[in-house]
């Protein structure tokens, strides 16, 4: 089955840029989505097919998908962006998630 | 403003059943494809489960096939899960997702159930 790996940390200073990186074979072939999940909370949608955001989703967050890794990237890091985010993508009738990111602002 | 309300979750022991619920309103429900995501305690998501407009087709991750059943009620606006035969492992806050439009993608979540399988 297909595998999504995801760092498991990532640290950064506020007002930096973050990049959060999905790693899988091919990848660049598929669509990549991406979550946000605060502590305690539901997840949110924050990037969809690779660059696009949901309206409310600060120009801020943005992505990118080539070769075999997707990359969302959050510019002007914020103490409210520490969260968990996760890469998903469908792959034969399955939906698969990364193993999750979780993003620390130092 | 579409809203996500699960329901169901609870204590229950191995090899056990557990029936979830999962409200809907704000949207016309019969026009969406919509899953279960779990969540696991300190661990990332995991998709269980899936089903189409009209439930014409109907997904499941490999660990619950053969255990879980996804069903919907349109004329309810509720999607359900039945989960039979649960495990420790099962163990993990269940979230009710709504499928954007024709897409691949889940744009809105409910807040989640707990379902916890002692062993």
């Amino acid at each position: 089955s297909y595998v999504l790996t995801q760092a498991p940390s990532v640290s950064v200073a506020p007002g930096d840029t973050a990049r959060v990186t999905c790693g899988g074979n091919n990848i660049g072939s598929k669509s990549v989505h991406w979550y946000q999940q605060r502590p305690g909370q539901a997840p949110v949608l924050v990037i969809y097919y690779d660059s696009d955001r949901p309206s409310g989703i600060p120009e801020r967050f943005s992505g990118s998908n080539s070769g075999n890794t997707a990359t969302l990237a959050i510019s002007r890091v914020e103490a409210g962006d520490e969260a968990d985010y996760y890469c998903q993508v469908w792959d034969r009738g399955h939906v698969i998630f990364g193993g999750g990111t979780k993003l620390s602002v130092l | 403003e579409v809203l996500l309300v699960e329901s169901g979750g609870g204590l229950v022991k191995a090899g056990g059943s557990l029936r979830l619920s999962c409200a809907t309103s704000g949207f016309t429900f019969r026009d969406y494809n919509m899953n279960w995501v779990r969540q696991a305690p300190g661990k990332g998501l995991e998709w269980v489960s899936s089903i189409t407009i009209g439930s014409s087709y109907i997904y499941y991750a490999d660990s619950v096939r053969g255990r879980f059943a996804i069903s919907r009620d349109d004329a309810k606006n509720s999607l359900y899960l039945q989960m039979n035969g649960l495990r420790a492992e099962d163990t993990a806050v269940y979230y009710c997702a709504r499928t954007s439009g024709s897409h691949d993608y889940f744009d809105y979540w409910g807040r989640g159930t707990l379902v916890t399988v002692s062993s």
